[in-house]
């Protein structure tokens, strides 16, 4: 699987946007692009995954550039409760010969303040 | 709720004794992952079963460490010996193995290791 490339915090007032960004600048043409976060001392919660396009979810849009190197999470009005660690991971489906595991860096501390 | 269950939530024990993990999983998910997440560090991944077969074991899992998963349903992850090091919190994730596969996680059980 691809490794990935986050800062390691970002900073968000309240009601605005939050825009995470992840580098992968190795991925290759049958890997997804998953974003989980975890809440402190809770287990990671799923966001949303793409392939190709963007994606929209009730949570997040998940935005992949054309050449596929990087991608930007977006939280279209941060809460409080969206303060967490956030991780981009890229795994290739299961029957295109992608690994079982998820494989976490060290994500983006996000912190929403008032 | 019909998410992934995991019991306890904490379990604190001396060095030496032995300790038991239960996951149950998502209802008809055939994959079930442990993993394991130490203060700082994104999760690591153990191990992960397909149905009740154990397909893959990570070099992490030492010899104290056993997974089973003996009907396919819930999952125990036991180790015996307990050292410090093993302090962490412990993961459990299940997925319907197929494309994607994405993996929804359980809440954790926080181990302490005195």
């Amino acid at each position: 699987d691809a490794k990935t490339t986050q800062p390691p915090s970002m900073d968000c007032a309240e009601g605005r946007a939050a825009n995470l960004p992840c580098n992968h600048s190795t991925i290759s043409g049958n890997e997804y692009v998953y974003w989980y976060r975890q809440i402190h001392s809770q287990g990671p919660q799923y966001i949303i995954h793409g392939l190709k396009n963007n994606e929209t979810n009730e949570m997040a849009s998940l935005i992949i550039t054309e050449d596929r190197k990087s991608s930007t999470l977006i939280l279209p009005h941060a809460t409080l409760r969206d303060t967490a660690v956030y991780y981009c991971i890229v795994r290739a489906a299961i029957n295109r010969g992608g690994g079982n595991k998820l494989t976490f860096g060290t994500g983006t501390q996000l912190k929403v303040e008032l | 709720d019909t998410g992934v269950s995991q019991n306890p939530r904490h379990k604190i024990t001396k060095r030496g004794q032995n300790v038991t993990f239960r996951c149950d999983p998502i209802s008809e998910h055939n994959r079930l992952y442990w993993y394991r997440q130490t203060l700082g560090q994104g999760p690591e991944f153990l191990t992960y079963f397909q149905n009740e077969a154990q397909l893959e074991k990570s070099r992490l899992l030492s010899d104290r460490f056993s997974a089973e998963r003996p009907k396919g349903s819930f999952s125990t992850l036991e180790i015996q010996r307990t050292e410090q090091g093993d302090s962490a919190m412990y993961l459990c994730a299940s997925s319907l193995g197929l494309g994607p596969d994405t993996q929804y996680f359980g809440p954790g059980t926080r181990l302490t290791v005195l």
